[in-house]
This record gives structure tokens, sequence and C-alpha cells, in this order.
């Protein structure tokens, strides 16, 4: 079946430094969509790319969806304290009858070091 | 305007016992969405409703059935719980046709025994 895979499973930056983690899904997508779990939280919305190529920022993150539309990236300028959490993207699946399920990667867990 | 709303929020029970976990959806949402999170893992759909019917289905068994009421709101109820089925559990609402995200509450911690 369609699977969504994330790399790196973790990574550990000091403040200051930057961050990338790589989504790769197994067919193409008709969007891609991004989320933010803090550590015993729930995960919150960051952001959908519909297009081929859609670069999106947002402050200090940059989000890419491939020409494929099969892989995306979340780039973090200058990572803070604040930006701590699992990033999790998420494709559509199978659609049935108009309705879609979300088939998210396994996470990318970041951790910054003051 | 009252976010998604889950209760319990967390929940201990024994293998073999059956669970019923609710959801209010967003104010003006009308499709719940249930995800299990493992530990460590991302999380993984269950079922949708909409319109009070099961829309779509993902790879659970049987013993994982649900329900959605006028109102909108929805239950998960979980029979003969597995050691397995210790989780996260994740109500996620949204408008049909409306692009975008969708909005997760803050989840019900099963412990199975």
């Amino acid at each position: 079946g369609q699977q969504v895979m994330q790399i790196p499973q973790y990574q550990h930056v000091q403040e200051g430094e930057d961050f990338t983690t790589y989504c790769n899904s197994s067919t193409t997508l008709s969007n891609i969509q991004w989320y933010k779990q803090r550590p015993g939280g729930h995960p919150v919305f960051l952001i959908q790319l519909v297009k081929s190529g859609e670069v999106k920022k947002q402050k200090r993150l940059t989000f890419q969806f491939g020409e494929a539309k099969k892989n995306s990236s979340l780039h973090i300028t200058a990572t803070q304290t604040t930006d701590v959490g699992t990033y999790f993207c998420a494709g559509p699946g199978t659609v049935s009858g108009g309705y879609n399920k979300l088939i998210f990667g396994a996470g990318t867990r970041l951790a910054v070091h003051p | 305007d009252a976010g998604v709303t889950q209760s319990p929020t967390h929940l201990i029970k024994t293998r073999g016992q059956q669970v019923t976990l609710r959801c209010s959806p967003k104010s003006g949402h009308d499709t719940v969405s249930w995800y299990q999170q493992a530990l460590g893992q991302g999380p993984q759909f269950i079922f949708q409703y909409y319109e009070e019917e099961e829309r779509q289905r993902g790879n659970f068994p049987d013993r994982f059935s649900g329900h959605q009421f006028p109102n909108y709101s929805s239950e998960l109820n979980v029979n003969a719980l597995l050691l397995g089925d210790s989780a996260l559990y994740l109500c996620a609402s949204s408008l049909v046709g409306t692009p975008g995200g969708v909005f997760f509450g803050q989840g019900t911690r099963l412990t199975v025994v």
C-alpha cells in the first residue's frame, strides 16, 4: 500500500543551527501536509502544498514540494528551543467516494540544545 | 471558539475489556476522523465519519467501531482490548470540501494492562 517515509528519524542541533527533514511518498500525491507535535502534545497543522515545485515560507520555516509531487522537505533556519518537537508530513491516501484519509510519515524528532 | 475536545484524557483498561472514547469537533466542522498513535510513531488512520456514516476505513480490525451523532460529535469503541491497543487516540475534525489540514484534539492516552 501507499507509504510515506521521513528521514532522519532524529536530529539534534545546537540552537542557531539549521535543520532539514525530508519526506518521500511511494506514490504521486495531490498535496502534502506538514504537522508539528510538541512533546506530550497533539499534531498541529502547519501548511499544505499543492503545486509541483511549490515553495512556501512561514517565518524561519521553508516548505518545498518536489517537481514529481512525490517528495517534500521542511527547512528551519536558525533553530530556536521553541522549535523542539516532532515534524510529520502527511499525504492523502486512497480517495473513496470523495473522502480521503491522511497517511503520516513516522516523523522527525528535533532536539535543540541551547 | 472551542477546538476539538476529547474525553477522557487518560484511561487504564484491562485486557479483554471494552472502551469508548469521545470527541467533539471544532465548531463548524462536520467530518471526524480517528487516528491511533503508538509511541514514537506517526498517527495511523482508523476511520472517518461524515453525515453519521463511516466513509473511509484504515487497516484496523472490526474490534474498532465508531459512531457519529447528529451534532457531529463522535465515539470510538474498541472491544476485546489487547495490550497492543495501548496508544494515544487522536480525533481530527475538518469541514468536507475545504482544503487544508485537519484539526486534532489533545488525544486520549489509553493504557491496556
